[in-house]
C-alpha cells in the first residue's frame, strides 16, 4: 500500500554541522507534507510544513525540500545543536475534508559534541 | 497554557481489564485524533472526530471506543486489554480545514 518511509533510522551529526534527514513517499496524490520532532517522553512537535505546489520552504534554521518527481522530502537543519537531538518524522496528507496524516518510520538524530 | 493535555501520563494494568484515557484541548479546534505509537516509534492514526462526530476509523478493534462529549474532549476507552495494546497513545487536534495537528504529551500504557 501507500507509505511514507525514511532512508536512515539513525543519524549522528557533530554539533555545529548541518543535518539532512530524508524521507521517501509513494502516494503521488499527497498534497501536504509536514515534519515533526519528538523528544524523549514527549509528543511530536511541529517543525515545518510544505504544500505540493512548492519545492522549498525555510524556517528558522530549518529548510524543507520537496522533489515531487522522485517523491522525496528532506529536512535540513543548519548548525545542529544538542537540543536538536530527537526522533524526526515526516508525514503526508492526501487532502480532502479530513486531515489524515500518514507518518514515516522516524529518524533518530544524535548530536555529538 | 493553551495545549493538548492527556491523563494519565502512565497507565499500568493487567490483561483483561478495561481502562480509559482522557484528552482535552483548549485550542478551540474542531477536530481531534487518537494515535498509537508502538515500541519501534511507528505512529499510526486510530480515530478522528470532527465536532463530536467520528470521521476516521482505521480498522481498530472494537475493544477501542472513542467518546467525544464535546468538541474539546476526546476520550479513549479500551475493553479487555491485551498485551499487544501496550504502546504510547497520543491525542492530537487540528482546526477544520487545516493540516497541522497539535499533539498531546502521550499516555504510556503497559499491559501485564
Amino acid at each position: 500500500g501507500e507509505s511514507v518511509g525514511l532512508h536512515l533510522p539513525t543519524l549522528s551529526v557533530q554539533e555545529g554541522d548541518n543535518s539532512i534527514i530524508n524521507c521517501a513517499y509513494s502516494n503521488s496524490a499527497s498534497d501536504y507534507f509536514i515534519w515533526y520532532k519528538q523528544e524523549s517522553g514527549k509528543g511530536p512537535q511541529f517543525i515545518i510544513d510544505i504544500r505540493s505546489n512548492m519545492d522549498k520552504r525555510q524556517g528558522q534554521r530549518v529548510t524543507v525540500l520537496l522533489n515531487k518527481t522522485v517523491k522525496h522530502l528532506s529536512l535540513q537543519i543548519a548548525a545542529t545543536q544538542p537540543g536538536d537531538s530527537a526522533v524526526y518524522f515526516c508525514a503526508e496528507n492526501m487532502g480532502g475534508t479530513a486531515s489524515k496524516l500518514t507518518f514515516g518510520t522516524g529518524t533518530r538524530l544524535q548530536v555529538t559534541l | 497554557d493553551t495545549a493538548v493535555s492527556q491523563t494519565p501520563k502512565y497507565l499500568v494494568t493487567q490483561m483483561g481489564n478495561d481502562k480509559s484515557i482522557k484528552c482535552e484541548q483548549n485550542l478551540g479546534h474542531d477536530t481531534m485524533y487518537w494515535y498509537k505509537q508502538d515500541s519501534k516509534k511507528f505512529l499510526k492514526i486510530m480515530f478522528s472526530y470532527n465536532n463530536k462526530e467520528l470521521i476516521i476509523n482505521e480498522t481498530v478493534p472494537n475493544r477501542f471506543s472513542p467518546k467525544s462529549p464535546d468538541k474539546a474532549h476526546l476520550n479513549l476507552h479500551i475493553n479487555s486489554l491485551e498485551l499487544g495494546d501496550s504502546a504510547v497513545y497520543f491525542c492530537a487536534s487540528s482546526q477544520v480545514g487545516a493540516d497541522e495537528q497539535f499533539f498531546g504529551p502521550g499516555t504510556r500504557l503497559t499491559v501485564l
